[in-house]
C-alpha cells in the first residue's frame, strides 16, 4: 500500500531550465495538493487539483508555473524558465475528499543554480 | 484574511513538561480539523484529526477543539527531546472548503 510518491527527490536545474515535478497520489485518493516550503518557513498553498480539473489556483504564481492532473498518470507541477528564488521544498498531498486527511509525499527539494 | 492561525515560536519546555500548542480557526463551517508534525527537511506526517467538541486522546498527545471559541490545540504530555519539530494545525476552511495549513509552530524540547 505504497504512500504519495514524488519525484525526483531532488532536482538541480540552471537559471532559465524548466523544471517538472511528479506525484502519484496514494491508491484511491483522487484530490491533489501542491505546497511550497522555503527554508525555515511555513507551508504555502499552490493548487489543489482533481482528476483532469483545477479546483484552485490562488497560491500559484501567475508566471511561469502550471499544473496538471490528467486523467492516466501523476500529477504535474511545471516550472519553465526558473530563477534562484524558486529554490525550495515542493511537497504534494492528496485526499480521498476535499476535506479528508491530506497525505504527504517525501517532497522534491529544488535547487537553481 | 488568514483562516487557520498559529504562533510561529519557538516553543520551548523542559522535558518531561507538557507542550500546549495552539490554533484558531475563522470559518465558523470548519468541520475537521487535523494535526501535523514536520521535522526538519521532511514532509509532514499526521499526528491526529478531531472533528468533535472536546478532548481526543492517542498515547502521550491530546487533542481539544471548541468551536464555540474557534479554537484547536495540542497537548504533548511527558515531551521528549524527539517531540521537537515544527506542528502544523490545519482545518477544512476557506475556499471550496478545503483543508488549510497554519503556519506552524517550532517546539523545542530542552534535555
Amino acid at each position: 500500500n505504497a504512500g504519495v510518491m514524488q519525484n525526483p527527490r531532488h532536482l538541480v536545474r540552471r537559471r532559465g531550465q524548466e523544471a517538472r515535478l511528479r506525484c502519484s497520489p496514494m491508491k484511491g485518493h483522487s484530490h491533489v495538493y501542491w505546497y511550497r516550503q522555503l527554508p525555515e518557513e511555513g507551508l504555502k498553498f499552490m493548487v489543489y487539483l482533481q482528476k483532469e480539473n483545477i479546483i484552485d489556483e490562488s497560491g500559484m504564481p501567475k508566471e511561469r508555473f502550471s499544473a496538471e492532473f490528467p486523467k492516466e498518470g501523476p500529477s504535474i507541477l511545471r516550472i519553465q524558465q526558473v530563477v534562484r528564488g524558486d529554490s525550495a521544498a515542493y511537497f504534494c498531498a492528496s485526499s480521498e475528499g476535499r476535506r479528508e486527511t491530506q497525505y504527504f509525499g517525501p517532497g522534491t527539494r529544488l535547487l537553481v543554480l | 484574511q488568514k483562516e487557520v492561525e498559529q504562533n510561529s515560536g519557538p516553543l520551548s519546555v523542559p522535558e518531561g513538561a507538557i507542550a500546549s500548542l495552539n490554533c484558531t480557526y475563522s470559518d465558523r463551517g470548519s468541520q475537521s480539523f487535523f494535526w501535523y508534525r514536520q521535522y526538519s527537511g521532511k514532509s509532514p506526517e499526521l499526528i491526529m484529526f478531531i472533528y468533535s467538541n472536546g478532548d481526543k486522546e492517542d498515547g502521550r498527545f491530546t487533542a481539544q477543539l471548541n468551536k464555540a471559541s474557534q479554537y484547536v490545540s495540542l497537548l504533548i504530555r511527558d515531551s521528549q527531546p524527539s517531540d521537537s519539530a515544527t506542528y502544523l494545525c490545519a482545518g477544512d476552511s476557506g475556499g471550496y472548503q478545503k483543508v488549510t495549513f497554519g503556519i506552524g509552530t517550532k517546539l523545542q524540547v530542552i534535555p
